[in-house]
């Protein structure tokens, strides 16, 4: 079971927004750690899209964004597009683990 | 532009040690600030780092798999490996290699290769 919780699935139609959320505690998002979050097709080697819970590395779509806020964190994909399918990870860092955790990762579905 | 690539058996036997490589080209993998680190992704499930280890030799592991894990570099060969000892079934996963950024974020993977733990 992951550290920190997402939701399953979202799905939208080309064009629409759609947001993942990315639930943890006082231990982790709370207590302070930056967010990060990671684009992964099958097959294919995970990509960075947003670090330190807003910032985008350069040739990251401005479509992509990303907010924190107490103990939860959220990515946004506007005007979504059919190359966005793939499955979302967030990650950040638990103080009572000590480790680095990851989401339980977001399928998002292009309708 | 820098890359990784894992290589390595892709079938280990139940209580042998299972051992991976991650060769990085393009970059230098004395480049200070990265640490060099191994995660891995169980069928269906999410993401698990394992521990990263950085130019210097200098190692952090996952509590939870400090006791069967080692990880060291070859600075000549612009190389670090994964060594993971008395595997079982539930150590059967793709494995990735990565980049962290500053102890923080992982902004370069691998492609991952799949290990399977099977007699």
């Amino acid at each position: 079971q992951s550290v920190l919780t997402q939701p399953p699935s979202v799905s939208g139609a080309p064009g629409q927004r759609v947001t993942i959320s990315c639930t943890g505690s006082s231990s982790n998002i709370g207590a302070g750690y930056d967010v990060h979050w990671y684009q992964h097709l099958a097959g294919t080697a995970p990509k960075l899209l947003i670090h330190g819970n807003t910032n985008r590395p350069s040739g990251v779509p401005d479509r992509f964004s990303g907010s924190k806020s107490g103990t939860s964190a959220s990515l946004a994909i506007t005007g979504l597009q059919a190359e966005d399918e793939a499955d979302y990870y967030c990650q950040s860092y638990d103080s009572s683990l000590d480790a680095y955790v990851f989401g339980s990762g977001t399928k998002v579905t292009v309708l | 532009q820098v890359q990784l690539q894992e290589s390595g058996p892709g079938l280990v036997k139940p209580s042998e040690t299972l051992s991976l490589t991650c060769t990085v080209s393009g970059g230098s993998i004395n480049s200070g600030g990265y640490y060099w680190t191994w995660i891995r992704q169980h069928p269906g499930k999410g993401l698990e780092w394992i521990g990263y280890i950085y130019w210097s030799g200098s190692t952090y592991y996952n509590p939870s798999l400090k006791r069967r894990v080692t990880i060291s570099i070859d600075t000549s060969n612009n190389e670090f490996s994964l060594k993971l000892s008395s595997v079982t079934a539930a150590d059967t996963a793709v494995y990735y290699c990565a980049r962290d950024h500053a102890r923080n974020w992982f902004d370069l993977w691998g492609q991952g290769t799949l290990v399977t733990v099977s007699s």
